[in-house]
């Protein structure tokens, strides 16, 4: 059965710490992975990766993926209270099939 | 540029009943996907639309059905209401067919069911 698992399930870190999250996967003919990040509204966009080993970067946010494990982490450095929402990971087939994981509810406290 | 749009926003039925939801993607978007997202589960896909044409169905039951029109618009039926079918249901479009590109979400549609 095809799935992704987030880990930790919560994150409680107090502001300018650094967080990783992780996602690992078991799905057949693997296309890419996406990381998202859900505030109170829609799911919006970090990272996809396709490649192993190539580090994504934008801002404070890092994500790089291992296909030979596979898994993927996400990154945050120098945390902020604006980076508390719920990390979501997704890894499409070639099917065309989205898998998410069950997030990872991170709160950064001031 | 509009973002995804969905509508009711919120919406409340009770069992046996049925449901409509609708999507309507950015501009120019053509695939439309939807998903169910739940505390326990996560997020599910449902499905997704492709130029009128549904491409992938995700593993729920026949009581989940969708279409999308020549404008791209979608629209998600849910018949026979039952409680578990109470969660956010999100959808997403993208330019190309899933598997090319980003997704766009909307804020979802919160359904209830009593």
């Amino acid at each position: 059965e095809d799935k992704v698992v987030q880990s930790p399930l919560s994150l409680v870190v107090h502001e300018g710490d650094t967080v990783t999250l992780n996602c690992s996967y078991e799905v057949t003919n693997f296309r890419s992975l996406l990381w998202y990040k859900q505030e109170k509204k829609a799911p919006t966009f970090l990272f996809m990766l396709t490649s192993s080993g190539i580090e994504k970067k934008s801002g404070r946010l890092s994500s790089i993926l291992d296909k030979k494990e596979l898994f993927s982490i996400l990154n945050i450095t120098a945390t902020q209270t604006g980076d508390s929402a719920i990390y979501l990971c997704a890894v499409e087939n070639t099917g065309n099939q989205f898998y998410f994981g069950t997030g990872t509810s991170l709160t950064v406290i001031p | 540029k509009a973002g995804v749009t969905q509508t009711p926003r919120y919406l409340i039925k009770t069992r046996g009943q049925q449901v409509t939801l609708s999507c309507s993607p950015i501009s120019g978007h053509r695939s439309v996907s939807w998903y169910q997202q739940t505390p326990g589960q996560g997020l599910q896909f449902l499905f997704e639309y492709f130029s009128e044409t549904q491409r992938n169905k995700g593993n729920f039951p026949g009581r989940f059905s969708g279409r999308q029109f020549s404008n791209s618009r979608s629209e998600m039926n849910v018949s026979t209401l039952e409680l578990g079918d109470s969660a956010l249901y999100l959808c997403a479009s993208s330019f190309s067919p899933l598997g090319s590109g980003e997704l766009f979400f909307g804020e979802g549609s919160r359904l209830t069911v009593l």
